[in-house]
């Protein structure tokens, strides 16, 4: 699966929405873009993931760039709830998931 | 979503003795279970994937015959730390896949903090 890097750390104000990036520029095409989070020592939650279009549930959106070579977790109003560990993950539908390091965000009041 | 349940949430066991870790989909039949530790301040790391009815692969550097894991049933996988050391002290995280195989996602339990004396 290809490699993702991602900020170590961003700050984020509450009620405003928080940007994650993700680069993947060696994404192929069967890989999709998947976004987890982990609250400090829970199990990671899933957010959200997609192939190619942009997607949107009820925790967060998910932009995917025309090359597909990265894209932007969108939180839309950040709460103090939201502060985790989010990891960006590139994979095959039914591989194993492999973690990279993640970015840390912070929501402060 | 899928939920996963691991137990115990946390244990602490003297050198030398061996613990045992459960993980288990609740709601769903998990044709594959996949096992993480994670140290402090560290990403998780893959420790094995554990398909039912078969041995399970264990990643480059695992010691199969420390960390014994056991699929016996679409609902269960458990984890045997053998003969812990104080280095074996970690958060272990399962997580299954299965259920919804059309979108992917793996479903995580909440994690076992393992400290071993």
């Amino acid at each position: 699966d290809a490699k993702t890097t991602q900020p170590p750390s961003m700050d984020c104000a509450e009620g405003r929405a928080a940007n994650l990036p993700c680069n993947h520029s060696t994404i192929s095409g069967n890989e999709y873009v998947y976004w987890y989070r982990q609250i400090h020592s829970q199990g990671p939650q899933y957010i959200i993931h997609g192939l190619k279009n942009n997607e949107t549930n009820e925790m967060a959106s998910l932009i995917i760039t025309e090359d597909r070579k990265s894209s932007t977790l969108i939180l839309p109003h950040a709460t103090l709830r939201d502060t985790a560990v989010y990891y960006c993950i590139v994979r095959v539908v039914g591989n194993d998931m492999r973690f990279g390091a993640g970015t840390r965000l912070t929501v402060k009041p | 979503g899928a939920v996963v349940s691991q137990h115990p949430s946390w244990v602490i066991c003297k050198s030398g003795t061996s613990v045992k870790i459960e993980c288990r989909s609740l709601d769903f039949q998990a044709t594959t279970m996949f096992w993480y530790r994670q140290f402090p301040k560290q990403s998780l790391m893959l420790m094995a994937t554990s398909n039912e009815g078969s041995k399970a692969t264990y990643e480059q550097g695992v010691e199969k015959d420390k960390f014994l894991i056991n699929h016996a049933s679409l609902t269960l996988s458990t984890l045997t730390v053998t003969s812990a050391h104080p280095e074996d002290s970690s958060f272990y995280i399962c997580s299954a896949r299965g259920g919804q195989p059309n979108t992917g996602e793996l479903f995580f339990g909440e994690g076992s903090r393992l400290t071993v004396l």
